[in-house]
């Protein structure tokens, strides 16, 4: 499996502000998605990292908010927009195995963000 | 919707008991399940994955699978204070690029 890093680990912000959080991938993979992990809670997926093309959203989540970028195969950002307390959470980015065209996936340590 | 559900838990076992973590699914198009286990703070690891009806074993796990129940569980054998964790399972989203489904979790304790 890919070896997967993201940054930051942990951030405290404030309301009204805006945090790009990174994932890198030892390898290149074709699908890499970006998660929301809310305490307590499942994974809900926010959108579909694509490379070259704008990414591709889940219901109830929208690029003004959450403007992802994927500008090669090893790597991609999460914008979380004018932040609000209810925008707490973990983030996790995930990729699809390399060089293989399989549903599995392979998350990355995650982001944990409070928002004040 | 399409819909995995699992039992929240949770499920207390004694060390070395078996645990079963069971799981159905709505989608009928699905051909990949997955079992992933998460510890507190950290992220989502993948376990085992089954595509075929049946049994699949890996050391002290056993998935199940039965497409026509739509249902897939998971045997923890001989389970250990360190299996503690909340297991989640998840299933492909037939006919929709990769994405899965997932299911809320099951915690599960194992106690010495």
């Amino acid at each position: 499996s890919a070896v997967i890093s993201q940054k930051p680990s942990r951030d405290i912000c404030q309301r009204g502000t805006s945090l790009t959080i990174q994932c890198q991938v030892d390898s290149q993979v074709t699908m890499m998605f970006w998660y929301r992990q809310q305490p307590g809670q499942s994974l809900t997926l926010i959108a579909t990292a694509n490379q070259g093309s704008e990414a591709t959203y889940e219901s109830g989540f929208v690029i003004d908010k959450f403007p992802i970028s994927r500008p090669n195969l090893t790597f991609s950002t999460l914008t979380v927009s004018n932040m609000s307390p209810e925008d707490s959470s973990i983030y996790l980015c995930s990729v699809g195995p390399p060089f293989a065209e399989t549903d599995t996936q392979y998350f990355g340590p995650g982001t944990r963000l409070t928002v004040l | 919707q399409k819909e995995v559900e699992q039992n929240s838990g949770p499920l207390s076992v004694p060390e070395g008991a078996i645990a079963s973590l069971n799981c159905t699914y709505s989608d009928r198009g699905s051909q990949s399940f997955f079992w992933y286990r998460q510890y507190s703070g950290k992220s989502p690891e993948l376990i085992m994955f089954i595509y075929s009806n049946g049994d699949k074993e890996d050391g002290r796990f056993t998935a199940q699978l039965n497409k026509a129940s739509q249902y897939v569980s998971l045997l923890i054998r001989d389970s250990q204070p360190s299996d503690s964790a909340t297991y989640l399972c998840a299933v492909n989203n037939a006919g929709n690029n990769r994405k899965l489904i997932w299911g809320l979790g099951t915690s599960l304790g194992v106690n010495p």
